[in-house]
C-alpha cells in the first residue's frame, strides 16, 4: 500500500509560486501520481497527472524525482481563486478478478491565498 | 453533458436503517468508484467497478454493498446503518484505470446517522 503524506495547510499570497510536496515512499512501480483540487461541498477537481520527471499542463507542473518517493505540485502565480485543499493520489486498482484495489489519497493541504 | 450525478444531496437516517445511494455518468466510462469522506482523513475507496456487472473491494468496503448492473450506474448500498458511516459520499468514474485517467468526480452525498 502507498501511503501518502502531504503537509496539512500552506499559506501563501497572490501572485507568489506555491510548492506542494506529497511523500510517497512505497510507491509501486506501475503506480501514477495524480493531484487533486477541491473547493468547499464539491468533489475534487484533476488537476495534473505524471509517472516520473516533470509534466506541465496550462494550470500546473508536477516534478517527480528519479526515485519517485515524492511529488510536487508547483502552482504558478496563485490567485484567490485558487484557494482550496490539494490531494495526492497515487495507487492502481487491479483488474477485475478478486484482488483488492488501492487508490491512495493524501489527506490533503489546505491552501490559503491572501491578498 | 451532465457529468456525474449523484441522489440524493442530503441523508439523515437512524441506525439501522437502510439505503441506497445512487451514482450515474453520461461519459460511457467504463470505471467508477464510490468514496467516502471524513474531515481530517481524505478520501477513501470503498468499492469500485472496472465494467458493468462487476464490482471489487477498495479500502474501506465494510458495512457496505454495491451494483453495478448497467454502465452508467453504480449503486451504494447501506443494509443497517450506523453512526460511524456518517460521512460524504462521492462517485466517481474514469475511462479506464484510476491511476491512468481522470477521475470525474460527482458533487457529493451527505448522509448523517443518528
Amino acid at each position: 500500500l502507498a501511503k501518502t503524506t502531504q503537509p496539512i495547510s500552506m499559506d501563501s499570497y497572490e501572485g507568489q509560486e506555491v510548492n506542494i510536496t506529497c511523500s510517497h515512499n512505497n510507491i509501486a512501480t506501475n503506480d501514477y501520481i495524480t493531484w487533486y483540487q477541491q473547493f468547499p461541498s464539491q468533489g475534487p477537481r484533476f488537476i495534473i497527472q505524471g509517472y516520473k520527471t516533470k509534466v506541465t499542463n496550462e494550470v500546473a507542473s508536477l516534478f517527480i524525482p528519479a526515485d519517485r518517493k515524492s511529488s510536487t505540485l508547483s502552482l504558478p502565480r496563485v490567485s484567490l481563486s485558487d484557494t482550496a485543499v490539494y490531494y495526492c493520489l497515487v495507487g492502481d486498482i487491479a483488474d477485475y478478478g478478486g484482488s483488492q484495489g488501492n487508490l491512495i489519497f493524501g489527506k490533503g493541504t489546505k491552501l490559503s491565498v491572501k491578498p | 453533458n451532465a457529468g456525474v450525478t449523484q441522489t440524493p444531496k442530503f441523508r439523515v437516517l437512524k441506525t439501522g436503517q437502510s439505503m441506497t445511494l445512487l451514482c450515474a455518468q453520461d461519459m460511457n466510462h467504463e470505471y467508477m468508484y464510490w468514496y467516502r469522506q471524513d474531515p481530517g482523513m481524505g478520501l477513501r475507496l470503498i468499492h469500485y467497478s472496472v465494467g458493468e456487472g462487476t464490482t471489487a473491494k477498495g479500502e474501506v468496503p465494510d458495512g457496505y454493498n454495491v451494483s453495478r448492473l448497467k454502465k452508467q450506474n453504480f449503486l451504494l448500498g447501506l443494509e443497517s446503518a450506523a453512526p460511524s458511516q456518517t460521512s460524504v459520499y462521492f462517485c466517481a468514474s474514469s475511462a479506464t484505470s484510476g491511476s491512468l485517467n481522470e477521475q470525474f468526480f460527482g458533487p457529493g452525498t451527505r448522509l448523517t446517522v443518528l
